[in-house]
């Protein structure tokens, strides 16, 4: 059984540049988030996909968006890239009743390092 | 408002002691959910333990046990029996309410375990 996988591992992009990152749910899953979270620090709710819309959304700004497909894949978008862009992004899934004992529990990816230069 | 504390930057312990990884929280909600979350430097967040604020009894898992004290909004996490595999980074997160699907994350806390 495949856990939660993302692509690329790493990326190196240059200011004001555009990035897509993918993120495919673990089996059985049907709801993916995205978290950014830089070096030293916890990791950021950017927003959550469910049923190929944008269920909800943290504090982040228009340059990152996303998108859900019907086989429950996602990309994250970041236009513009800015410095304080560089982050690991992590991905995660979780289903309708998912964990040991049924609670919403959210399974994570290995996620993407992004470095902005 | 910070909606996790962790006040415990880095800890030490010596192999096969206990370590308690301290936790408070924020929430007006009555019902939520409090996780903890194992980073080790591969980056992957592995999913410790679960303790939803209705739960009666302390949640255990294994050598993992959180101690939750509703009163105070602590949810200490106490791992026993340290092996030197339990380096790593700990987050703790919470849910707040059924209609709140993001986690919130603290700053982490960095455990060192010696041999």
């Amino acid at each position: 059984d495949a856990g939660v996988t993302q692509s690329p591992t790493h990326l190196i992009k240059t200011r004001g540049q555009q990035v897509t990152l993918r993120c495919s749910p673990k089996s059985g899953h049907d709801t993916v988030s995205w978290y950014q979270q830089a070096l030293g620090q916890g990791p950021q709710f950017i927003f959550q996909y469910y049923e190929e819309e944008e269920r909800q959304r943290g504090n982040f700004p228009d340059r990152f968006s996303g998108h859900q497909f019907p086989n429950y894949s996602s990309e994250l978008n970041v236009n513009a890239l800015l410095l304080g862009d560089s982050a690991l992004y992590l991905c995660a899934s979780s289903g309708t009743a998912t964990g040991t004992s049924g609670i919403y529990e959210q399974y994570f990816g290995p996620g993407t390092r992004l470095t902005v230069t | 408002a910070q909606k996790i504390t962790q006040t415990q930057p880095g800890m030490f312990v010596q192999e096969k002691e206990a370590v308690t990884l301290d936790c408070t929280y924020d929430t007006s909600d009555q019902s939520y959910g409090l996780f903890w979350y194992k980073q080790p430097s591969s980056g992957e967040m592995i999913f410790l333990i679960y303790q939803g604020s209705y739960d009666e009894q302390n949640a255990t898992e294994g050598r993992y046990s959180l101690n939750f004290q509703k009163a105070r909004k602590s949810a200490n996490l106490v791992i026993s029996a340290s092996q030197l595999g339990d380096s790593a980074m700990y987050f703790c997160a919470m849910r707040e309410g059924p209609n709140d699907y993001k986690l919130s994350f603290g700053a982490g806390t960095t455990v060192t375990v010696r041999a």
